[in-house]
């Protein structure tokens, strides 16, 4: 199976400014139809997974475009860049590459 | 717009069984693959089976294989997942997703909690 390592575990953040959260892959997330499966989810507490960027660095309709995803192979960032109260919760990368799909651990941020 | 609602899940015995449903509306439900995802209390999802627009391909996480069965009625637009021989470890709650390798929309979950 591909594990999905993000770090950090807890990101506290100071409104107004960025955050950056890490995801390693133990193997390359390329499809053999050539697209990258690499997404990023945020949960807010009681509430479902909601999906930010698919494919690496495709924003979702609605999300903010404080909001960016990047990197390939085996190493992807999800970049904030001006924390909002809003985006307080539990971030998770996902990726749908290989069987069975896996997810990343989660990185819980918080407002400091 | 795209719409999932889970239902059918509630308290059961360890050896029990239970069946939930999804309810898709908001798009053409034959065009997809749909999925099967939980999350236990306080830990990250979890993939647990998808089954193709015809129900010819489908999949199994090793953790239910052999105990859950996913299907899919086409004609009431709606995705079933029967859950044989429940554990503890069971306990969680299941949402049901589009496009396994995408999952863009999620329905709220429906919670079920496995124990005596």
């Amino acid at each position: 199976d591909v594990v999905m390592t993000q770090s950090p575990l807890s990101l506290p953040v100071t409104l107004g400014q960025p955050a950056s959260i890490s995801c390693r892959s133990s193997q390359n997330l390329v499809y053999s139809d050539g697209n990258t499966y690499l997404n990023w989810f945020h949960q807010r507490p009681g509430q479902s997974p909601r999906r930010l960027i698919y494919k690496v660095s495709n924003r979702d309709s609605g999300v903010p475009d404080r909001f960016s995803g990047s990197g390939s192979g085996t190493d992807f960032t999800l970049k904030i860049s001006r924390v909002e109260a809003e985006d307080v919760g539990v971030y998770f990368c996902m990726q749908g590459a290989h069987g069975p799909f896996t997810f990343g651990g989660g990185t819980k941020v918080e407002i400091k | 717009q795209v719409q999932l609602v889970e239902s059918g899940g509630g308290l059961v015995r360890p050896g029990g069984s239970l069946r939930l449903s999804c309810a898709a509306s908001g798009f053409t439900f034959t065009d997809y693959y749909m999925t099967w995802i939980r999350q236990a209390p306080g830990k990250g999802p979890e993939w647990i089976s998808y089954i193709s627009p015809s129900s010819n391909f489908i999949s199994y996480a090793d953790s239910v294989k052999g105990r859950f069965t996913i299907s899919r009625d086409n004609a009431k637009n709606s995705l079933y997942l029967q859950m044989n021989r429940l554990r503890a470890e069971d306990t969680a709650v299941y949402y049901c997703t589009r496009e396994p390798r995408l999952m863009g929309y999620w329905g709220q979950g429906t919670l079920v909690t496995v124990s005596s």
